[in-house]
């Protein structure tokens, strides 16, 4: 069936980097875009940015220019979102996100991977 | 602060009708399609109207949407239990470079 699986959990020190992967099974990798979308402990969802893993390219929300990137490997079927320069309030469930079609709806959601900032 | 502004909370008994509100403003919801999402406690957001009004399939039609303007509203009619979840209105935003907007969520117990 249609599925994403994230990595696991991360514990990360403030100023490290974290890598979040997403690997997709059940449909045609290339074929719908893929979100990042995060929630802080007992707060709200907050839009990342989004990947086109037919072509590989991004966009990202404002908030986090210059320290997201993502990436995909169509050889896996895996997106990659990695933040740097980490700080206590990037304590959140990083979710990844299936779109059908731009300004569409995420309809698939992966199971979520907590990330700790902690010193 | 929130793009687009949810109540907090909101209850009912089984078997009520209850509706959670989003308002937001011309650059997202008066401009394109509103979104919910429903998520239970410990588990991932989970689609629940897309396109303002429409139902993937599997959602049952206890579950409605509507919108006017810039602003939209979930209706659960029916109430059950299960329907115990945080709530989410979701809509693109045209400002700046475009991004996702989302409500604060709704909160909604089912007494």
């Amino acid at each position: 069936q249609v599925q994403l699986v994230q990595s696991g959990a991360e514990v990360k020190k403030p100023g490290a980097s974290v890598k979040v992967s997403c690997k997709a099974s059940g449909y045609t990798f290339t074929s719908y875009y893929m979100h990042w979308v995060r929630q802080a402990p007992g707060q709200g969802l907050e839009w990342m940015g989004i990947i086109n893993p037919s072509g590989g390219s991004t966009s990202y929300a404002q908030k986090f220019q210059g320290r997201v990137t993502m990436t995909r490997d169509t050889s896996t079927s895996t997106v990659y979102m990695e933040l740097s320069s980490l700080r206590s309030e990037d304590t959140a469930v990083y979710y990844c996100a299936r779109e059908v079609s731009p300004r569409d709806a995420f309809d698939i959601w992966g199971q979520g991977t907590m990330v700790t900032v902690s010193s | 602060q929130s793009v687009l502004t949810q109540p907090p909370s909101a209850s009912g008994t089984p078997g009520q009708r209850v509706t959670i509100s989003c308002s937001g403003s011309s650059s997202n919801i008066g401009s394109n399609t509103v979104n919910w999402y429903q998520q239970l406690p410990g588990t991932a957001p989970k689609l629940l109207i897309y396109s303002n009004n429409q139902r993937p399939s599997g959602v049952p039609d206890r579950f409605s949407g509507s919108k006017s303007g810039t602003s939209a509203s979930l209706a659960i009619s029916g109430l059950q239990s299960e329907d115990e979840a945080d709530y989410y209105c979701a809509a693109w935003d045209d400002s700046l470079n475009g991004s996702w907007v989302f409500g604060g969520g709704t909160k909604l117990t089912v007494l």
